[in-house]
């Protein structure tokens, strides 16, 4: 399976620390994507990272790729409450069908 | 707001009902999907149609139907359904092209019980 799985499954913090989130697949890429989740609501786009791209920045994200160990990660500064959510990566295989394949998500938790 | 719309956000159904969901997205996308997310699994495609043709079916039961009648609506009809059916159901498209091939935009979703 293209499967990404998120690690850790679960991340608690204080507010002014950073969040760092993994995701490892299995297959080569096409492009990974990190996804938001407030609860109960619809998937919101973060940053999308093409397989021959290695540092992405976006306002506090910074999402890296490596390829070789077929691996990124969603790195959030100085995190606030608000960014409590659900981040998921989704993967897009390379020489198949382009459609992205989601984890089961890291849920942050930031303290106040 | 992210141009996707769902309604209705809230179903119960029971379980010999007939309901739809209904699916809109004002952004110019040609691909729009279904997913399926239940607690604790990974989120789930069920279907995807690229310039109104259906070009996937992920094994979904036949108890859910898709309509695609233009670029901009997706139904799901539901009929007949189980109680592991309840989840919420999510709405996503995309842009033109290969479908799934950059960024997609989610609706909130329906939240469906099944009784």
């Amino acid at each position: 399976s293209q499967q990404g799985e998120e690690d850790p499954q679960a991340l608690s913090i204080q507010e002014g620390e950073n969040a760092t989130m993994n995701c490892s697949y299995k297959t080569s890429i096409n492009n990974l994507q990190w996804y938001r989740q407030n609860s109960g609501r619809g998937l919101v786009h973060l940053i999308l990272i093409r397989s021959n791209e290695r540092e992405k920045h976006s306002g506090r994200l910074r999402v890296t790729l490596d390829t070789s160990k077929k691996s990124s990660s969603l790195l959030i500064t100085a995190s606030r409450a608000a960014d409590t959510a659900s981040y998921f990566c989704a993967t897009a295989a390379s020489g198949g069908s382009y459609i992205p394949t989601f984890g089961r998500g890291t849920s942050l938790i930031v303290h106040p | 707001e992210t141009g996707v719309t769902q309604t209705p956000r809230h179903l119960v159904m029971g379980m010999t009902n007939k309901k739809s969901l209904k699916c809109e997205q004002h952004l110019g996308h040609n691909a729009m999907y279904w997913y399926k997310q239940s607690a604790k699994k990974p989120l789930e495609l069920m279907f995807v149609y690229n310039f109104k043709e259906q070009t996937e079916n992920n094994s979904v039961p036949s108890r859910f139907s898709p309509e695609c009648p233009n670029s901009s609506h997706l139904f799901l009809h539901l009929h007949t359904l189980q109680p592991e059916d309840s989840a919420l159901y999510l709405c996503a498209s995309s842009r033109p092209g290969l479908a799934g091939s950059d960024e997609q935009y989610f609706g909130p979703g329906t939240r469906l019980t099944v009784t």
